[in-house]
């Protein structure tokens, strides 16, 4: 069985501060793996993916995440944050051979002026 | 181009009345994905289609949920006798056939009282 762990429900940074969230995943597959950000009252984005290529992935508004099979981490990284990236993340494992994904319980980023 | 689409945005409803939730996923999109959001969680997996063929059904929680496809476009998710647990996000993702990102609608939020 699949499942995500997302080790820290809220997260607070100072604005131009690294930003670091952490995300653990267990997977019988070689997984395919996801981070997507909530704002409020808006829909789910996808920031960037992980699937079986490069094992360290950039994404969009300059968020990168780096999957390490020997830890089963998927780690989502900022170098700088930004006001606008306080949202709610979402870490997402999914079976190579099957649609169904799994979300993890989200962790809440707040950036601090 | 335009997304993933979902009305209504807000429903409303008394516990016990039926409910039905619209989607309209990006055209050309095969597969289609529902999924429950309840406050402070990260979204459960509901049912699944290709085309019109519901493939997965596993994540609808009882059977006063139900889905449909009819012409493998459009999807309604209906939710009958409305229970005060029922309150939540539904959200709904369609997805190409080439590749395996799915594409968020904004979500139906939904209040039983």
């Amino acid at each position: 069985a699949q499942s995500v762990t997302q080790l820290d429900s809220h997260v607070s940074v100072s604005e131009g501060t690294p930003v670091l969230l952490r995300c653990n995943y267990s997977s019988s597959y070689s997984p395919s793996l996801f981070w997507y950000v909530q704002h409020p009252n808006k829909g789910l984005q996808l920031l960037l993916k992980y699937t079986s290529a490069a094992t360290l992935v950039k994404g969009i508004n300059g968020f990168e995440a780096e999957f390490k099979k020997s830890e089963t981490s998927f780690h989502l990284t900022k170098p700088s944050a930004h006001m606008s990236d306080a949202a709610e993340y979402f870490c997402v494992v999914m079976k190579t051979s099957y649609d169904k994904v799994i979300f993890g319980p989200g962790t809440s980023l707040s950036v601090i002026p | 181009g335009a997304g993933v689409s979902q009305s209504p945005r807000y429903k409303v409803a008394k516990r016990g009345q039926d409910v039905a939730l619209r989607c309209d996923p990006i055209s050309g999109h095969v597969s289609l994905f529902w999924y429950q959001q309840a406050l402070g969680q990260g979204p459960e997996f509901l049912t699944y289609f290709q085309n019109e063929a519901q493939l997965d059904k596993s994540g609808l929680p009882s059977d006063r949920f139900f889905a449909e496809r009819p012409e493998g476009s459009v999807s309604t998710l209906k939710i009958q006798r409305t229970q005060q647990e029922d309150s939540a996000v539904y959200l709904c993702a369609s997805r190409s056939d080439y590749g395996d990102t799915q594409y968020f609608g904004p979500g139906t939020r939904l209040t039983v009282l």
